[in-house]
């Protein structure tokens, strides 16, 4: 069975500093997609970022990057020049290309971006 | 806004009781995915609903039940609940129903068993 482990639960960074969330997942399988989404206190899910395993590039959107590392199973998220609006709780999340097509979330990091 | 919208926001019931929550994907969307975010659990998959059909169940007890309707909006009908029910459930829609699709979420259903 496939697991997503975040090991930060919580993390802080001054605002316009560069901070880095960890994710590592577990799988057999060669192709899925890995998600990171954000969850601000209003409790909407918003996706931020998507990574195709088959794809060697890493995804960027704006201020937000990943560094994908199949070998080791390691997605991380880097957002730069952080801001306040920022401030949410992060959840990686891995979803399989078979049609067993359910989305499996780590247990989140609460990042708190300080003013 | 992600076009999903839920009702209600908000339902305070009784242990034993049955509710349902409603879900109305976006537009042209053909998927609807519900998921149960609890503070010892996380965010948990329950089950994925493609066109009408199930397509994946997940972590769903046997008390929870859902449906797609023709006009493609589901429900989530949840049956003897107990107190560890209580939890924030989402949908999100897709266009289809695969990997390679976004997932858009509603703004979700807070659920207190009292």
């Amino acid at each position: 069975a496939q697991t997503v482990t975040q090991s930060q639960p919580e993390m802080s960074v001054q605002e316009a500093e560069t901070v880095t969330l960890s994710c590592t997942y577990d799988t057999s399988e060669s192709n899925y997609y890995l998600f990171w989404y954000k969850q601000p206190p209003s409790r909407q899910m918003i996706l931020v970022i998507r990574q195709e395993a088959y794809k060697q590039q890493n995804a960027t959107e704006n201020r937000f990057s990943v560094n994908f590392q199949k070998a080791a199973k390691s997605f991380s998220l880097k957002i730069s020049d952080s801001q306040l609006g920022d401030t949410a709780m992060y959840f990686c999340a891995f979803m399989s290309r078979n049609r067993d097509d359910k989305i499996i979330f780590g247990k989140g990091t609460r990042l708190h971006i300080l003013p | 806004d992600s076009g999903v919208t839920q009702t209600p926001k908000h339902l305070i019931t009784a242990t034993g009781q049955r509710v349902t929550l409603r879900c109305s994907p976006r537009s042209g969307d053909l998927s609807v995915y519900w998921y149960q975010q609890s503070l010892d659990q996380g965010l948990q998959f329950l089950i994925h609903y493609y066109n009408g059909e199930e397509r994946a169940k997940g972590n769903i007890l046997e008390r929870f039940s859902a449906q797609q309707f023709p006009d493609l909006h589901s429900e989530l009908n949840l049956s003897s609940l107990e107190l560890g029910d209580s939890a924030l459930y989402f949908c999100a829609s897709s266009v289809g129903g695969g990997a390679s699709d976004t997932q858009y979420f509603g703004p979700g259903t807070r659920l207190t068993v009292l």
